[in-house]
């Protein structure tokens, strides 16, 4: 089957540092991985899209990078501000591209 | 000008209950999509709809019946709530193309008692 995880429940950092969460999936590539933002009490929101043939995607402070052969995405956050402080959720297609399956999800809490 | 809205946002019932959540969109997209937050925070998907039509239908007991009634409604229904439906129901929708991505309403807390 295909998972998708993200191994820290839960990321403390100072505020201006960049915060490094990982998501890591097993078996095939996807063709694309997501990554959304999840305030409390909120629906996700899309923050950026990474495709298989991508080794780096740039939004403002936000960079992703897919590793396929670590079978890895990174999502950086530089220059961290509390206010970054959500849950991050990553997630993969499935191969008709119509369903997305979800990690875990990273708590970051970006202090002052 | 909300995308994606659902209603009630807290939802507390007996155990047993029959209750529907309700979801609309206003962004034209062709694709609606049901997940469920469990408290871990697992996002699982549930259903996704096409044009009206059911395209995704992961393992979800049949006391869930979602309802289409054009592409931009899709709702829940849920029979005989039990214990375990606690949760945070979300409604996605997206335009239902390849890399396409979702668009989440505010969610609905249901609490079974």
């Amino acid at each position: 089957s295909q998972k998708i995880e993200q191994n820290s429940e839960a990321l403390n950092i100072q505020e201006g540092k960049t915060a490094t969460l990982t998501c890591n999936y097993t078996n095939y590539s996807p063709a694309y991985l997501q990554w959304y933002r999840q305030d409390p009490g909120r629906g996700p929101v899309f923050l950026l899209l990474i495709r298989e043939n991508e080794k780096e995607k740039r939004k403002e402070r936000l960079k992703v990078t897919f590793d396929t052969t670590l079978k890895q995405s990174l999502f950086h956050i530089t220059a961290s501000q509390p206010a970054d402080s959500a849950t991050y959720l990553c997630a993969r297609g499935n191969n008709a591209g119509n369903m997305l399956t979800f990690g875990g999800g990273t708590r970051l809490m970006v202090k002052p | 000008d909300t995308a994606v809205s659902q209603t009630p946002k807290y939802l507390v019932t007996q155990m047993g209950n029959d209750k529907s959540i309700k979801c609309e969109q206003n962004l034209g997209h062709d694709t609606m999509y049901w997940y469920k937050q469990d408290s871990k925070k697992f996002l699982k998907i549930m259903f996704s709809y096409n044009n009206k039509e059911l395209i995704i239908n992961e393992t979800v007991p049949n006391r869930f019946s979602p309802k289409s009634p054009d592409k931009a409604h899709l709702n829940l229904h849920i029979n005989s709530l039990e214990l375990g439906d606690s949760a945070v129901y979300f409604c996605a929708s997206s335009r239902g193309e390849d890399t396409d991505t979702q668009y989440f309403g505010p969610g609905t807390r249901l609490t079974v008692l």
